[in-house]
């Protein structure tokens, strides 16, 4: 069985800075990793995908994760916040076929200006 | 191509009526699943379709949900009747056949039980 573990269901940062948002992951199988991002009143956006290629993925709007076996964590960051980055932020796990995903809590993401 | 499409945006109903959802997937893709995300919560499955079978409807409260795939691409899902406990978006996702199971996801239906 798969689960996740977002750290911080609430994140808050400056514009221009640095954002961080943490996943950690458990699986008996090798996994597909995924971060989806969510805007008011919309469905699921799919930011990145890990796909037992390289271990740094890089995704849309200049975010990106690394993943990291030993550690079981599949990070998401993005160098500088910019205030259209305010949104849920949901990590994923799924195996290998059409398994549904399984979906940590979400870490909502604000942006200071 | 055209995404994934859900019908209607927003549901108010009293509880112990029925309301029914529909999705419509990404052309071709064979994989549809069902989600429910409670306020503050991650998706959580429901149910999941390959064509028109059912692969896994172990979380779906069978006693008032139903859920059904006529001919392998639209998908139709039923709350009869509702509880208070209900109210949660209803989001619909497909994927396609093998390969790293992205999911794509519609806009969702809200739905508020009174």
């Amino acid at each position: 069985a798969q689960s996740v573990t977002q750290l911080g269901s609430h994140v808050s940062v400056s514009e221009g800075a640095l954002v961080l948002l943490r996943c950690n992951y458990s699986s008996s199988v090798p996994p597909y990793l995924f971060w989806y991002v969510q805007y008011p009143n919309q469905g699921l956006q799919l930011l990145l995908k890990y796909t037992s290629a390289a271990t740094l993925v890089k995704g849309i709007n200049g975010f990106e994760a690394e993943f990291k076996k030993s550690e079981t964590s599949f990070h998401l960051t993005k160098p500088s916040a910019h205030m259209s980055d305010a949104a849920e932020y949901f990590c994923a796990v799924g195996i290998s076929g059409n398994t549904p995903l399984v979906f940590g809590k979400g870490t909502r993401l604000s942006v200071i200006a | 191509e055209a995404g994934v499409a859900q019908s209607p945006r927003y549901k108010i109903i009293e509880k112990r009526q029925s309301v029914a959802f529909w999705c419509n997937p990404i052309s071709g893709h064979a994989t549809l699943y069902w989600y429910q995300q409670i306020l503050g919560q991650g998706p959580k499955l429901l149910i999941q379709f390959q064509n028109n079978g059912v692969v896994d409807d172990s979380q779906l409260p069978k006693d008032r949900f139903s859920a059904e795939r006529l001919k392998g691409v639209d998908s139709t899902l039923k709350i009869q009747p509702a509880k208070l406990e209900d109210s949660a978006v209803y989001l619909c996702a497909s994927s396609s056949q093998g390969g790293p199971n992205i999911q794509y996801f519609g806009a969702g239906t809200r739905l508020s039980v009174l």
